[in-house]
C-alpha cells in the first residue's frame, strides 16, 4: 500500500497570499496518478486536480499541480476566502487507492 | 447535472448491519464505477468499496473486506452498501462518489461527491 504524506499539517495564511502544499509517497506513483481534493467543513471533497497537474472542471487557474514519482506539490496563488479549507492528496496508480491525511490552510 | 443522494445511515449496535444507497443523477450511471469512501470524526479520507461501471468487479479496502458487500443496480441508478458485523471503528459519514472512468482496473478518482450519510456504531 502507497502511503502518502502531506505536510504542513496546517497552514496559516493570509487572503491574497500563496500555499505550497506537499504530498510525499511512500512509493514511486504510476503515470503521475495523483488528485487533489478541497474540503470545506460539513461539505463532500471537491476534485482540484488530476493526473498531478490537471484541473478538473471549473477550477480556477489559482490552483496549480505540479510532481512527479514520489514528490507532488499543491500551490494555491492569491488566496481567496473560499479556499481556505483541508486539502487531501489521493493517488490512484497502485491499489488499493489511498489518501493522505490533509492539509489545513486556515486564516492568519 | 450530477447529484448523488446517499441515505440509510444511523445509530445501529456493535455487530449489527445497515444497508447505505447512493441514488444518482445527470449522468449515465451504468457507464461509471462507482465507490464508498468514508470519513470518520475529525479525520481523514477512508477509500471502502468501489463497483465497475457492468456490476461484474468489485474491490475492498482490507478493513471492511468479508464484511461489506458494494452492489448497483442500474436499473434504479443506485449504488449500495451492505454492511455487516458492523464495529465501532465503522463509525463514520460515508460517501458515494462516481469515478472518472467504467472499468476499476488502471486507476481511478472521483469527480462528484455525494454529501454523505453518517454511520453511528454504538451501544
Amino acid at each position: 500500500e502507497i502511503v502518502l504524506t502531506q505536510s504542513p499539517g496546517t497552514l496559516s495564511l493570509s487572503p491574497g497570499g500563496s500555499a505550497t502544499l506537499s504530498c510525499r509517497a511512500s512509493q514511486t506513483i504510476s503515470s503521475s496518478y495523483l488528485a487533489w481534493y478541497q474540503q470545506k467543513p460539513g461539505q463532500a471533497p471537491r476534485l482540484l486536480i488530476y493526473g498531478a497537474s490537471i484541473r478538473a472542471t471549473g477550477i480556477p487557474d489559482r490552483f496549480n499541480g505540479s510532481g512527479s514519482g514520489t514528490d507532488f506539490t499543491l500551490t494555491i496563488n492569491r488566496l481567496e476566502p473560499e479556499d481556505f479549507a483541508v486539502y487531501y492528496c489521493q493517488q490512484y496508480g497502485s491499489s488499493p487507492l489511498t489518501f493522505g491525511q490533509g492539509t489545513k490552510v486556515e486564516f492568519k | 447535472e450530477v447529484q448523488l443522494l446517499e441515505s440509510g445511515g444511523g445509530l445501529v449496535q456493535p455487530g449489527g448491519s445497515l444497508r447505505l444507497s447512493c441514488a444518482a443523477s445527470g449522468f449515465s450511471f451504468k457507464s461509471y464505477a462507482m465507490s464508498w469512501v468514508r470519513q470518520a470524526p475529525g479525520k481523514g479520507l477512508e477509500w471502502v468499496s468501489a463497483v465497475s461501471g457492468s456490476g461484474g468487479s468489485t474491490h475492498y479496502a482490507d478493513s471492511v473486506k468479508g464484511r461489506f458487500t458494494i452492489s448497483r443496480d442500474s436499473s434504479k441508478n443506485t449504488l449500495y452498501l451492505q454492511m455487516n458485523s458492523l464495529r465501532a471503528e465503522d463509525t463514520a459519514v460515508y460517501y458515494c462518489a462516481k469515478a472518472n472512468k467504467w472499468e476499476l482496473v488502471g486507476g481511478y478518482y472521483f469527480d462528484y461527491w455525494g454529501q454523505g450519510t453518517l454511520v453511528t456504531v454504538s451501544s
